[in-house]
Order: C-alpha cells, then structure tokens, then sequence
C-alpha cells in the first residue's frame, strides 16, 4: 500500500517552454501533497505543500509564478515549470501524507514517488 | 526553524561490517523521525520511523534506530552490512503538529563486496 507514482519519469524540453509532472497517490487518498527538488548529490529541498483544493503553500525562495501547483483531487497534484531555464533542471520528487483512506495523518509518514528527472536545453 | 545534520556524507566499508550513521536534530519539541534509504536509481524509500513508544525501532532489512532524546539523536544501525545495502541514506524530522520534512543531507555509504 501507499504507492505513489510520477509521470512522467523523465523529460528534455527547450528553454521557455512549459513542464508539466503529475504525481498520483495510486492506493490511498492524499490531503497533502508536497513537492521536493533534488540537485546532484544534494538532498532533497521542500518547494511547496499541497493542500487538496486550496493553493500551495511555498517555502521561501521558490517563485510560486514560476512552479505552478494544482492538487485538485485527493489522488492528484500537478506541478507545471513555467518557462522552463537550464538552471531549472533537476530532479523533482513528490510525496503525499495525510492519507484518509491509509489512516495517515498530521506529522505522519509521506511516500515517496519515483522522481522526474528534468533537462531543460 | 529545525535542521537535520548527518555527520558523514560519505561512509565506505566491506560486507559483513557494522555500520552506524549519525543524525541529530535541532528542534526542541515533539517530533517524528525517519530514515530513508535512496538505492542508485530508485525512488526514496522508508526504512524506519519512530513516532513514540520504544525509543528502539526496527525496520526493514536489519535496520534499526535509537532515539535519544536528550541528545536529539536519531542513529541509524545495522549489525552486519551487504553489498546491496550500497545506497544514500537520509534521516528527515517533521515536527508531530506539523506536516513538513526536514531532510538531513544524506550520507553515501559503499559496501564492498
């Protein structure tokens, strides 16, 4: 249980154009989602927290114009790169919590998606 | 704001050795603990928690951790270590009111065969 996949897994996309990930909780409902970004042999920094039908939550210094958040079901949260640069590319993860249907709750376990792994040229 | 240190960035030893990795934490109220063990190429996964009770938790593959809260120390060990067990490790607190990950910045180990 409590599997959480990415689409897609990776992506090359030209500078300026948009990139839209998909991260889907497959086996239990998520309440919150979250959006990580991983550099090379760093690890992994919080962007935003995804709430099921309200906006995201960004940490400080991630452009919330630039990393648009949709979480518009308890299964699905979006995170489109708008405009994407080369300095965009990265390795983006997500993660899901606050499970309904799993019994997750506040301050409980995320689980983890496969990561999409961007190249922007 | 709370912060997660791993004292070892990177750790090589041979099969069969101990291995034990440092975490310490910096928030001084409740929180939950997690490892995560990120194998080349896969996703994050979870190899233990501690929420509260035993402050001794036993996870998958052999792993366990030992809180200590006095030391705000979240230690994550395993008697006898494989070749597959190459991987980078990542201890991550969230507060027990709160929602968000705070991510150590992992520690690299090479288990020669």
């Amino acid at each position: 249980g409590a599997v959480v996949s990415q689409h897609p897994s990776r992506v090359i996309c030209k500078s300026g154009t948009s990139v839209k990930i998909e991260c889907r909780s497959l086996d239990f409902q998520a309440t919150t989602m979250f959006w990580y970004r991983q550099f090379p042999k760093q690890s992994l920094m919080l962007m935003a927290t995804s709430n099921e039908g309200s906006k995201a939550t960004y940490e400080q210094g991630v452009e919330k114009d630039k990393f648009l958040i949709n979480h518009a079901s308890l299964t699905l949260s979006t995170l489109t790169v708008t405009s994407a640069h080369p300095e965009d590319s990265s390795f983006y993860i997500c993660s899901a919590g606050g499970g309904l249907a799993a019994g997750l709750g506040v301050g409980e376990t995320q689980y983890f998606g496969p990561g999409t792994r961007l190249l922007v040229l | 704001a709370q912060s997660v240190s791993q004292h070892n960035h990177h750790v090589i030893l041979s099969e069969a050795a101990s291995l034990e990795l440092g975490c310490n934490y910096s928030y001084g109220g409740t929180v939950n603990l997690f490892w995560y063990v990120q194998y080349p190429g896969q996703h994050l996964q979870l190899l233990l928690k501690y929420f509260s009770g035993d402050p001794l938790v036993k996870g998958i593959k052999g792993f366990e951790a030992e809180f200590i809260k006095s030391k705000f120390s979240f230690n994550l060990r395993k008697p006898s270590v494989q070749w597959s067990d190459t991987a980078e490790y990542f201890c991550a607190v969230i507060k027990a009111a709160g929602n968000k990950l705070t991510f150590g910045g992992g520690t690299r180990v090479l288990v020669k065969p």
